[in-house]
C-alpha cells in the first residue's frame, strides 16, 4: 500500500523560509496535501494541491510537487512562531477515499 | 466558520470497558471518517461512512468497533471491550458537502482515549 514518508524535525529562525518535505510511493496519488497541528489541537487543512499541478502558492505557502520523484513540498515564507506545530503530508487516490498520512514533521521556531 | 466538533475531549476508560465517542461532523456533508492516532506514530485510517453504511475500513477496524449515525447530527464510534493497545487520539473527520467538492476532509479536534 501507499507509504508517506517526512523528516521528524524542523528548526528554523524566525523570518526565515521553512521548507518541509515528503516522499510518497504511490503514483496514482492524486490528491496530496498539507495539515498543521498545534498542541492540543486537531488537524487544519492548511493547502492541497492535485498531481496535474506542479506549484500552488498561497500567501506565504508554497507548495511544491514532483511527480516523478514522488516528491512534495512545502515552504512557509518568513516564518513565525505561530508557525510552530507539526506539519502532516497527506495523500489520496481519489475523493472520499482514506487519506494516508506521513508522521509529521515538528517545525520549531526560534525568535 | 463550520466545523467538526468531537467530545469527550479526554476519555479514561478501564480494560475490557466499553466506549463511546462522538463526532458532529459539519451540517451539510456527507462523507464521515475515523482516524486514529497513537502517540509517536502515524494518523492511521479505521472507517469511513456514507449514506447510512459503512464504505471502507481498514484491518485495525475489527469486530471490537462500530460506527453508527444515530440522528442527523451525531456520528460515534464505540469500542466494545477495550484494550490496552486502543490507547490514542482518534480523530473524526468529514467530506463532500452537498454539490460540492469531496477531496477535502475536515477534522475534528480528537479525542484522546487512554485505556488503564
Amino acid at each position: 500500500g501507499e507509504d508517506v514518508e517526512q523528516s521528524l524535525f524542523l528548526s528554523v529562525r524566525e523570518g526565515d523560509s521553512s521548507v518541509i518535505n515528503c516522499t510518497y510511493t504511490d503514483s496514482s496519488s492524486t490528491y496530496l496535501y498539507w495539515y498543521k497541528q498545534e498542541p492540543g489541537a486537531g488537524l487544519q487543512l492548511l493547502t492541497y494541491i492535485f498531481s496535474n499541478m506542479d506549484m500552488k502558492q498561497d500567501q506565504r505557502l508554497t507548495v511544491l510537487l514532483n511527480k516523478k520523484d514522488k516528491h512534495l513540498s512545502l515552504r512557509i515564507a518568513d516564518t513565525q512562531t505561530g508557525d510552530s506545530a507539526i506539519y502532516f503530508c497527506a495523500v489520496l487516490n481519489s475523493g472520499n477515499t482514506p487519506l494516508v498520512f506521513g508522521k509529521g514533521t515538528r517545525l520549531s521556531v526560534i525568535a | 466558520e463550520p466545523e467538526v466538533t468531537q467530545t469527550p475531549s479526554h476519555q479514561v476508560t478501564q480494560m475490557g470497558q466499553e466506549v463511546i465517542l462522538r463526532c458532529v461532523p459539519i451540517s451539510n456533508h456527507l462523507y464521515f471518517y475515523w482516524y486514529r492516532q497513537i502517540l509517536g506514530q502515524k494518523v492511521e485510517f479505521l472507517v469511513s461512512f456514507y449514506n447510512n453504511e459503512i464504505s471502507e475500513k481498514s484491518e485495525i477496524f475489527d469486530d471490537q468497533f462500530s460506527v453508527e449515525r444515530p440522528d442527523g447530527s451525531n456520528f460515534t464510534l464505540k469500542i466494545r471491550s477495550t484494550k490496552l493497545e486502543d490507547s490514542a487520539m482518534y480523530f473524526c473527520a468529514s467530506s463532500a458537502p452537498t454539490g460540492g467538492s469531496s477531496y477535502e476532509q475536515y477534522f475534528g479536534p480528537g479525542t484522546r482515549l487512554t485505556v488503564t
